[in-house]
């Protein structure tokens, strides 16, 4: 299976501020997702990162707090803006290799704003 | 309504015996289904699809698919203490895109 290399691991982060979240995939891969686990929750979609054009949110989630960048097939980035202790999470990159398929996942970043 | 349900537990097992994990869901076209492990402070680790009626075994694991009652379990033989984790259940809602998760089940197994 693909490598997934999700950076920063953790961060703590002052509240207004942004950060940005990489993700490299050693292979080249359709499928691209964001994912966030707030404390002691399980895991909700943020978006759909697609290679060459807008990220696709879901319900809760806009592009303005959440910007996504996915320039080719094996990276993508997450920022999280003008950040509130509410944004505090761990923040998951994954991938799929095709349609119905399973999801593997990054290390993670976890994320804690002051 | 949450579209995969999971009992958040605690289950605490002791050590040998069989642990069962349990979930629902709602989207009656769903199709797959995986069960994750996840250590604390650590990411989900994928241990098992189903994608058929029925069992599949895999070592000590076996995963139970009933779609007739849209219901997924996992059974954990000889139980470890090394199991000790939560397990989400996932599934797919509206299509084959979105990939979405339960609660979780935390699962103690005590020596």
């Amino acid at each position: 299976s693909a490598v997934i290399s999700q950076k920063p691991s953790r961060d703590i982060c002052q509240r207004g501020t942004s950060l940005t979240i990489q993700c490299q995939v050693d292979s080249q891969v359709t499928m691209m997702f964001w994912y966030r686990q707030q404390p002691g929750q399980s895991l909700t979609l943020i978006a759909t990162a697609n290679q060459g054009s807008e990220a696709t949110y879901e319900s809760g989630f806009v592009i303005d707090k959440f910007p996504i960048s996915r320039p080719n097939l094996t990276f993508s980035t997450l920022t999280v803006s003008n950040m509130s202790p509410e944004d505090s999470s761990i923040y998951l990159c994954s991938l799929r290799t095709g349609i119905g398929t399973e999801a593997f996942f990054g290390q993670g970043t976890r994320l804690t704003v002051v | 309504q949450k579209e995969v349900e999971q009992n958040s537990g605690p289950l605490s097992v002791p050590e040998g015996a069989i642990a069962s994990l349990n979930c629902t869901y709602s989207d009656r076209g769903s199709q797959s289904f995986f069960w994750y492990r996840q250590y604390s402070g650590k990411s989900p680790e994928l241990i098992m699809s189903i994608y058929s009626n029925g069992d599949k075994e895999d070592g000590r694991f076996t995963a139970q698919l009933n779609k007739a009652s849209q219901y997924v379990s996992l059974l954990i033989r000889d139980s470890q203490p090394s199991d000790s984790a939560t397990y989400l259940c996932a599934g797919f809602s509206g299509g084959y895109n979105k990939l979405i998760f339960g609660a979780g089940t935390r699962l103690a197994v005590h020596p």
